[in-house]
């Protein structure tokens, strides 16, 4: 079955760049459906960064749109977040995953496990 | 941009019924979805398009909504239902999917 991974540095420094790709395996990224980034800091709740659709189309939280940047890679068969100017706040385990075919009424059956960024010097 | 609100914190005893609130502006028009989160696990889709359940969700979980309030409720609670729960919805006005600040789910 399609499975979801995480990846990237575990700590990144302030004023930095947040680096993270999602390998999708089992499956074809090319699948006509969404892809997303869903962040959520120590002891608090989740927040949805962005979205990118196979074919590139992309839309961002309005509060990172700035710093932001998510993209399809179809040879490598994985999407990837970059997350610039970082700062303390941007300390969080990020999450990616799968949005249903049926885009606003399937829900999300598929996740990443998730993994830590801590922005430290 | 559009808000749900979600009580922080609801209790219940073993074997009775816990009910989730989630509240937003005429969220009865928009399709409801409800994850279920374990400490250091990834989110779970328990609900969704408000009250569909997805295959192996047993049916003691169950969705509503209309008007202002969308409920997840949970029948029969039990230890292993303990957990942080949260609503979704895709903004449309925004291009964007928000969830809900959360509930812990406390099992007396």
């Amino acid at each position: 079955q399609v499975q979801l991974q995480e990846s990237g540095p575990g700590l990144v420094k302030p004023s930095g760049t947040l680096s993270l790709t999602c390998a999708v395996s089992g499956g074809s990224i090319s699948s006509t459906t969404w892809w997303s980034w869903v962040r959520q800091p120590p002891g608090r709740g989740l927040e949805c960064i962005g979205e990118v659709f196979h074919n590139g189309e992309t839309n961002y939280n309005p509060s990172l749109k700035s710093r932001l940047s998510i993209s399809v890679d179809k040879s490598s068969n994985h999407f990837s977040l970059r997350l610039r100017s970082v700062t303390a706040a941007d300390t969080a385990v990020y999450y990616c995953a799968r949005q249903g075919a049926a885009r606003f009424s399937s829900g999300w059956r598929l996740w990443g496990r998730g993994t830590l960024v801590t922005v430290s010097s | 941009s559009y808000v749900l609100t979600q009580p922080p914190s609801v209790s219940v005893a073993p074997a009775k019924t816990a009910r989730i609130t989630c509240g937003g502006d005429n969220v009865g028009s928009k399709s409801v979805h409800w994850y279920q989160q374990k400490p250091g696990q990834a989110p779970v889709l328990v609900i969704y398009y408000n009250s569909d359940r997805p295959s192996g969700i047993p049916e003691r979980f169950s969705g509503s909504n209309s008007g202002n309030t969308a409920t997840l409720t949970i029948s029969w609670v039990e230890a292993g239902d303990e957990a942080d729960y949260y609503c979704q919805v895709w903004d449309g006005s925004g291009d964007l999917w928000v969830f809900g600040g959360g509930t812990k789910l406390t099992v007396l």
